[in-house]
C-alpha cells in the first residue's frame, strides 16, 4: 500500500525559505504513470494546490506561487521536495504531499493517496 | 482566474440524501474529483472522473455532471459522513480546488 510522509521544520522565520520533503514508501516514485504533488491548507481554510513533478523532473506550479516555488525529485531516495522562498505569515499552513493519478494527460487527474500533512508556521 | 464554486455549508438528516454542487466554467471540459476531509485528518478521494468511485468508498457516494456543474450525492447519509468536501479540476495546467462544503449530519 502506497504511503507518503512529509517531513521538515515546523517553524520558519519570515523572509526565509520553507523546505519540505515527501518520502514515498510501498511504491516507486520513478513510475512513468504518476506525478507527485504538493497541496497546502491554511488553518481553518480550504485547499490550495502548489505544484506537481514527474519522475523526469518536469514540473507544473500554481501561477500565484510560481516565482517562489521549486519542486524537485530524488528517485534514488524515493523522495520529492518543496522549497518556498521569501515566506510570510500567509504561508502558514498544513502542507500535504500526494500522488497524482491521471488518464495519460496530467490535466485529467486527481490526488490519491495523501500524506498525513505537516504544519509549518511562519513566525519570528 | 481559476474558480470552482461550492456552497460553504449544508446540513442533512441521517438517512437522507445530500447533494453538494461544484460550479465552474472548466467543468464543461474537464473531469471533477471529490475529496472528503474529516476533522483533523487528511483529505481522502471519494470520486474521480466525475462519477468513478475508488475501491473502499461506499456505494452511497455517487457523482454526476450537467453543463458546468458537478454534483456529489450521498444517499442514505450517515453520521460518519460529516466532513468537509472539496471538488477539484484542472484549468490551463493549474489544479483548482473548490472552497469546500461543510456537511453537517443532524
Amino acid at each position: 500500500q502506497l504511503q507518503l510522509q512529509e517531513s521538515g521544520p515546523g517553524l520558519v522565520k519570515p523572509s526565509e525559505t520553507l523546505s519540505l520533503t515527501c518520502t514515498v514508501s510501498g511504491g516507486s516514485i520513478s513510475s512513468s504513470t504518476y506525478y507527485w504533488g504538493w497541496i497546502r491548507q491554511p488553518p481553518g481554510k480550504g485547499l490550495e494546490w502548489i505544484g506537481i513533478i514527474y519522475y523526469s523532473g518536469s514540473t507544473y506550479s500554481n501561477p500565484s506561487l510560481k516565482s517562489r516555488v521549486t519542486i524537485s525529485i530524488d528517485t534514488s531516495k524515493n523522495q520529492f521536495s518543496l522549497r518556498l522562498t521569501s515566506v510570510t505569515a500567509a504561508d502558514t499552513a498544513v502542507y500535504y504531499c500526494a500522488r497524482h493519478v491521471d488518464l495519460g494527460y496530467f490535466d485529467s487527474g486527481w490526488f490519491d493517496p495523501w500524506g498525513q500533512g505537516t504544519l509549518v508556521t511562519v513566525s519570528s | 482566474s481559476y474558480e470552482l464554486t461550492q456552497p460553504p455549508s449544508m446540513s442533512v438528516s441521517p438517512g437522507q440524501t445530500a447533494s453538494i454542487t461544484c460550479s465552474g466554467d472548466i467543468l464543461g471540459d474537464k473531469y471533477a474529483s471529490w475529496y472528503q476531509q474529516k476533522s483533523g485528518q487528511s483529505p481522502v478521494l471519494v470520486l474521480y472522473q466525475d462519477t468513478e468511485r475508488p475501491s473502499g468508498i461506499p456505494e452511497r457516494f455517487s457523482g454526476s455532471t450537467s453543463g458546468n456543474t458537478a454534483t456529489l450525492t450521498i444517499s442514505g447519509t450517515q453520521a460518519m459522513d460529516e466532513a468537509d468536501y472539496y471538488c477539484q479540476a484542472w484549468d490551463s495546467s493549474t489544479a483548482v480546488f473548490g472552497g469546500g462544503t461543510k456537511l453537517t449530519v443532524l
